[in-house]
């Protein structure tokens, strides 16, 4: 199974901030045939199940905010909140979804106001 | 609006069992995947069991292989999750999700808790 490792487990970002979150795959979850990146990020909140952000490592689901930015390819891959607002503490998870492999979701990172 | 709804969850003592029921609204249900995600209190998200649009094929993680059964019934526009062999880890909320067709899970249900304990 692919392995998701995020960093850091935890950070506190001051509102206005950049809040930078890591997420690195045991392999790459490039597909070649299209040059798409099988790796979505998720935000949760207590109480609620995850809500889809960012899904081909870099496209935002409908609605959400344009502070939340994707990036990376390959193995290696970040979630930015440009600027953090109140409504942002929350659980970050990526998730691998690449081919047959068995989906997987990294460890979480919490993200809490400094 | 698209809605996942989730019941059938309880406590059960160990080696007991449960079925996990999820009816989905406001798309076609036969024309997506499904999946099952858990989290034990306090941890993190585990995609445990997966099943094609026509049902034909199946996933589970290995730490539910062998004792948990996923199915649907696109006519009831339901899908299942049949938990045997219960065990004091497998408690957890179960979350079933639409997998879009971009391949990740863009519709989740609010989620049902399971818990084993004697």
């Amino acid at each position: 199974d692919i392995v998701m490792t995020q960093s850091p487990d935890s950070l506190a970002v001051s509102l206005g901030e950049r809040a930078t979150i890591n997420c690195k795959s045991s392999q790459s979850v490039l597909y070649n045939s299209n040059n798409k990146n099988y790796l979505a990020w998720y935000q949760q909140k207590p109480g609620q199940p995850p809500k889809l952000l960012i899904y081909w490592a870099s496209t935002r689901q409908s609605g959400v905010p344009d502070r939340f930015i994707g990036s990376g390819s390959g193995t290696d891959f970040t979630l930015t909140i440009s600027s953090l607002q109140a409504e942002d503490v929350a659980l970050y998870y990526c998730l691998q979804y690449y081919g047959t492999s068995p989906r997987t979701f990294g460890q979480g990172t919490k993200v809490e106001i400094k | 609006e698209v809605q996942l709804v989730e019941s059938g969850g309880g406590l059960v003592q160990p080696g007991g069992s449960l079925r996990l029921s999820c009816v989905g609204s406001g798309f076609t249900f036969s024309r997506f995947e499904m999946t099952w995600v858990r989290q034990a209190p306090g941890k993190g998200l585990e995609c445990i069991s997966f099943i094609s649009s026509g049902g034909a094929s199946k996933y589970y993680a290995d730490s539910v292989k062998g004792r948990f059964t996923v199915s649907r019934d696109n006519a009831k526009n339901s899908l299942y999750l049949q938990l045997n062999g219960l065990r004091v880890e497998d408690t957890a909320i179960y979350y079933c999700a639409r997998e879009a067709a971009l391949g990740a899970m863009d519709y989740w249900g609010q989620g049902i808790l399971v818990t084993v304990s004697s």
